[in-house]
Parts: structure tokens; C-alpha cells; sequence
């Protein structure tokens, strides 16, 4: 069975340019989630999706960031304009349902110069 | 709210060494816990998880018992190999926080010949 699929896996943009990342979740994976994970700390929460719903969007900062999940299955992240503080490893997973167990894929590097 | 908090580290170990990686934990209610792998370049792999107290979660050699009464979950492994050089988060699946996941700050472990 494949696994959660994310790309581009490196990412080099300039600031205030935009970027986008792509996830496709494990098939029959209803919840999708995309995290943020600096250096040397744990992932955090960005958005949660139940289906195309978006049930969990608290910490995403949406005067930069959007995420879509248009039919259900993949999900774009997209950051418009980027800043320098957005580098970091940002990183998709996804579970059978919420309080199931989350499986994530190798994650997209970024950096903003 | 939730919080997960790991043993800093690097941890360096010689080769067949005895593991542990301590995990303690504050969340209300009674979540599910688990232990993460990454190693360089990857995402989080699962390692092994337990969804109620005293149950005792085991893969490829490591161990965690679930200790409600001391609110941890430690991490052991009798003896360690090369190979096991990565990154171990620990982590915390609210049921009671729509289903939200808490990570800790993840711990270092360079296993040496």
C-alpha cells in the first residue's frame, strides 16, 4: 500500500515570492492534516481536514497561508508571499479518521532566501 | 491544554547499549500515546503507540508502557544498533480535544560502533 505521497520534497523560493505544496493521502483516508516542523522541535498542527471540510484551522495564518481539499482526497497548502520565517519542513499525514492513528509522508523542505 | 515534554538531548550510545527516552505528559482526560521515528530527510514514522493505561506498546525491539499514575511513557530498547540513529518524538492523541495531537520537541540518538 503506498504511503502518503507530498511534493515537491525541496523547495528554494526568494521572499515574498509564492509557493505551494501538493499531498495526496493514503487511499480511504478520510482526515488529512498538514503540519509544521522547525528545527529541532515536533510538528504543529497547521490544518485539519475531515473529508474536504477544513474542521481545524486555528493556527494557520491566513493573511499568508491557504489550504484547499477540493474533492476530498489531495490537498494543496499554498504560502503567498513567503517570508523568511517560513522555512521550515512542512509535512502532510493522514489517518482513517480523527482519532485514528496519523501516517505521514517525507515531508516538503523549504527555504526562503 | 495538552502538552508533551521529552527528554533533551542529543543521547549518544555505544552499540548494544540499553535505551531509554523519557516521555511525561499533561492532557485532560485519556489520550492515546505514541512514539514517532524520523530519520534524515523522512517524515514521522510510527513507532508503536497504547491507547489505555498500562497497556505496553512494542515494535522492532522498543518498548513503552502507558503509566497513568506517573503520566509517562517511556521509551526503552534493551540493546541498541546503528541503525537506530534517529530522531524519536513522543506524542499524545486527544480524544477529548477533537481528536488534536499533541507532539514533544523530539530527542536526538546517535548510536556509535
Amino acid at each position: 500500500e503506498a504511503g502518503v505521497v507530498q511534493s515537491p520534497r525541496y523547495k528554494i523560493i526568494e521572499k515574498k515570492q509564492p509557493v505551494a505544496f501538493w499531498c495526496n493521502p493514503i487511499s480511504g483516508h478520510n482526515t488529512l492534516y498538514w503540519y509544521l516542523q522547525n528545527l529541532g522541535q515536533g510538528p504543529e498542527l497547521l490544518i485539519r481536514y475531515e473529508n474536504e471540510e477544513a474542521v481545524d484551522d486555528s493556527q494557520l495564518p491566513k493573511d499568508r497561508f491557504s489550504a484547499e481539499r477540493l474533492k476530498g482526497v489531495d490537498s494543496t497548502l499554498k504560502i503567498q508571499p513567503a517570508e523568511l520565517g517560513d522555512s521550515a519542513v512542512y509535512l502532510c499525514a493522514s489517518s482513517a479518521g480523527q482519532q485514528e492513528t496519523q501516517y505521514f509522508g517525507p515531508g516538503t523542505r523549504l527555504l526562503v532566501l | 491544554g495538552n502538552s508533551v515534554t521529552q527528554m533533551e538531548g542529543p543521547v549518544t550510545l555505544s552499540e548494544e547499549a540499553f535505551l531509554t527516552i523519557n516521555c511525561t505528559y499533561t492532557a485532560t482526560g485519556y489520550p492515546s500515546l505514541f512514539w514517532y521515528v524520523q530519520y534524515p530527510g523522512e517524515g514521522l514514522q510510527l513507532l508503536l503507540k497504547a491507547t489505555k493505561a498500562d497497556d505496553k506498546g512494542s515494535n522492532k525491539g522498543f518498548e513503552a508502557t502507558y503509566r497513568k499514575e506517573t503520566t509517562s511513557f517511556h521509551l526503552e530498547k534493551g540493546s541498541v544498533q546503528v541503525s537506530d540513529s534517529a530522531v524519536y518524538f513522543c506524542a499524545l492523541l486527544s480524544y477529548t480535544n477533537a481528536g488534536k495531537s499533541t507532539f514533544g520537541d523530539g530527542t536526538t540518538l546517535t548510536v556509535k560502533p
